[in-house]
């Protein structure tokens, strides 16, 4: 079964916005990642937090990860048009070497 | 760099007929990769990692003599999807690891499948 259950499914924001996606996952990780796949494509590795970070920043994107909740958020600032995709969460669990399970995703969408 | 590709992108075939995808780091090596299948609208299911001179690894579920992986090189490992049926029709993707630099999997764009 999926180790993460994202939320929410959908997201429908106006461009300039701020989109916040949530992922919660059932087991110990070693790491979490986030993914975006536009429609019909491969997926674009976005960033990794580690299960002894509890903040990260890339740009516009900002990750934040609690494990004592089993959970972690994705945060995209300034949104625009072109981030319109779908965004995943993986995890690669402890002892699972580097396989990942991938969360359900959310599907956002940034209209002008 | 970290370029992975895919051949071919889309294909079509009659069932009962096998399919051969490619899945190619370009600019790296990498001892393991990934194969998944995606539904509509779903997530990612992992179907088996597939290792550089060993035999590839099936998670729970996949059928390993319908599901043919070999991984030859440092650069390129096949998914042979064979004696395919309908319910094989999905969009199956591919992920590389750096030889030795772990965590951070580069992903193929995918290959369409359609079984007719």
């Amino acid at each position: 079964s999926q180790q993460g259950e994202e939320d929410p499914q959908a997201l429908s924001i106006q461009e300039g916005e701020n989109a916040t996606m949530n992922c919660s996952y059932k087991t110990s990780i070693n790491n979490l990642q986030w993914y975006r796949q536009n429609s019909g494509r491969g997926l674009v590795h976005l960033i990794l937090i580690r299960s002894n970070e509890r903040e990260k920043h890339s740009g516009r994107l900002r990750v934040t990860l609690d494990t004592s909740k089993k959970s972690s958020s994705l945060l995209i600032t300034a949104s625009r048009a072109a981030d319109t995709a779908s965004y995943f969460c993986a995890t690669a669990l402890t002892g699972g070497g580097n396989k990942l399970t991938f969360g359900t995703g959310t599907q956002l969408k940034v209209e002008l | 760099g970290a370029v992975v590709s895919q051949h071919p992108s889309r294909v079509i075939c009659k069932s009962g007929t096998s399919v051969k995808i490619e899945c190619r780091s370009l600019d790296f090596q990498a001892t393991t990769m990934f194969w998944y299948r995606q539904f509509p609208k779903q997530s990612l299911m992992l179907m088996a990692t597939s290792n550089e001179g060993s035999k590839a690894t099936y998670e729970q579920g996949v059928e390993k003599d319908k599901f043919l992986i070999n991984h030859a090189s440092l650069t390129l490992s096949t998914l042979t999807v064979t004696s395919a049926h309908p319910e094989d029709s999905s969009f199956y993707i591919c992920s590389a690891i750096r030889t030795g630099l772990g965590e951070e999997q580069y992903f193929g764009p995918g290959t369409r499948l359609t079984v007719t």
